[in-house]
């Protein structure tokens, strides 16, 4: 346990709902990162806050994503309109400085 | 071309044997991470260099800035050891990491 938590763990969704994960970082954290990792592949990264200033935004998050990181603590991160290739483990990971600490991830099945 | 290549993408080894994961990148960075990431996806963070070498019981990652090159070391490999290994660098110009598409570990008993 590496102290970020995710929740859920698994979401298993039809294609064209709504999904919200949440991630919780280690509390004297001031980074949060989102990644999406699908399978057989390392990592992509999504998106980076520091505190709740939404600092770095991947041109792979498209229109349908939003993350939010209202009061610089926990985080949410909405997939609208979910596609079949939304399909991935999002991972999210928190830090200081350098060392990131991950979370255990959120895998979503778009069906 | 990804920024951050590794090589192998599968590595089957003894137990017991020397393993190097080797990992290049063509990008400027502020460090190089090793992560290591098991069966489920959880990742843990195993090293973060930005220069020299380091070392952690069988584990050592080494780091040549120059030639934009790091490798992991594995000595006396274990079973335990099995998981995807995978090498992210921290760009110099923001804050996010860059993944390489990670290594496969396999070790037999």
């Amino acid at each position: 346990d590496t102290g970020v938590s995710q929740d859920p763990r698994h979401k298993i969704t039809k294609r064209g709902q709504n999904v919200t994960f949440r991630c919780d970082p280690i509390s004297e954290h001031n980074r949060l990162y989102w990644y999406r990792q699908t399978l057989g592949q390392g990592p992509e990264f999504l998106t980076y806050f520091q505190n709740e200033a939404q600092l770095e935004k991947s041109r792979l998050l498209s229109d349908r994503f939003s993350a939010e990181r209202p009061k610089g603590s926990f985080s949410t991160l909405e997939i609208q309109r979910t596609e079949q290739g939304d399909s991935a483990m999002y991972l999210c990971a928190s830090s200081t400085v350098g060392r990131q600490f991950f979370g255990p991830g959120t895998r979503l099945t778009v069906l | 071309k990804n920024e951050v290549e590794q090589s192998p993408q599968n590595l089957t080894a003894q137990e017991g044997e020397f393993i190097t994961i080797n990992c290049s990148y063509s990008v400027g960075i502020s460090a190089l991470h090793w992560l290591q990431q098991h069966p489920g996806g959880g990742i843990v963070s195993l090293f973060m260099l930005s220069s020299g070498k380091k070392k952690h019981g069988r584990l050592i990652a080494t780091i040549n800035i120059q030639e934009k090159h790091s490798s992991l070391h594995i000595t006396a490999s274990h079973p335990r050891d099995s998981a995807v290994y995978i090498c992210a660098v921290n760009l110099s110009s923001f804050d996010d990491m860059r993944f390489g598409a990670g290594t496969r570990l396999t070790v037999k008993p």
